[in-house]
């Protein structure tokens, strides 16, 4: 069975911290790892990473892929109180005609104060 | 245009109602999905679709029926569901699958159903 396991599950920084986001996963047929950020409605697209040691950036986000250790990493440089969310980590491993359903982590809910 | 919309936003229905969950992309995707999300829990799979057909069944109880009439709208068809069954039904979609199959999915608001 697919796993994808987030750390911390909770989080509270001061605004202007720097936070790292972890996200371990065991899948038999790996595909892509994406990140989302779930506030209190759907999730919304962050990051899509395929290849292993290519960061990822938007802004002051930014996300890396290893592959031989079967994890990545979200950071939020300078965080905000809008970065309060939850963050999704999820693995697209099972393909139907080539569409993939994801498997989510728990997630980890990130608190930032003012 | 990110857009996936469902209808209706909220729904509450008994356990004998039939009722039905409605999503639509205008964004040519072909690929779309149902998760079903519980309060505090990430999303799960239930359904995925590609090309208009039916690709995956994440052994979802038949009280759940999904429907894609065409490749913007994808039903979710409810009969007889149970108290347990109340959660926030999330809709997705994707562009095409393959050749390299890696795509991003654009998730709706989503459905909060309570089943009384």
């Amino acid at each position: 069975e697919d796993k994808v396991v987030q750390s911390p599950l909770s989080l509270v920084v001061h605004e202007g911290d720097t936070v790292t986001l972890n996200c371990s996963y065991e899948v038999t047929n790996f595909r892509s790892l994406l990140w989302y950020k779930q506030e209190k409605k759907a999730p919304t697209f962050l990051f899509m990473l395929t290849s292993s040691g290519i960061e990822k950036k938007s802004g002051r986000l930014s996300s890396i892929l290893d592959k031989k250790e079967l994890f990545s990493i979200l950071n939020i440089t300078a965080t905000q109180t809008g970065d309060s969310a939850i963050y999704l980590c999820a693995v697209g491993g099972k393909s139907g005609g080539g569409a993939d359903g994801l498997t989510f982590g728990k997630g980890t809910h990130l608190i930032i104060q003012p | 245009d990110t857009e996936v919309t469902q209808t209706p936003k909220h729904l509450v229905m008994g356990m004998t109602n039939k009722k039905s969950l409605k999503c639509e992309q205008h964004m040519g995707h072909r690929a779309m999905y149902w998760y079903k999300q519980k309060a505090k829990k990430p999303p799960e799979l239930m359904f995925v679709y590609s090309y208009e057909k039916l690709s995956i069944n994440e052994s979802v109880p038949s009280r759940f029926s999904p429907e894609c009439p065409n490749s913007s709208l994808l039903n979710l068809h409810l009969h007889a569901l149970q108290p347990e069954d109340s959660a926030l039904y999330l809709c997705a979609s994707s562009p095409s699958p393959a050749p390299r199959g890696y795509y991003e999915q654009y998730f709706g608001p989503g459905t909060r159903l309570t089943v009384t």
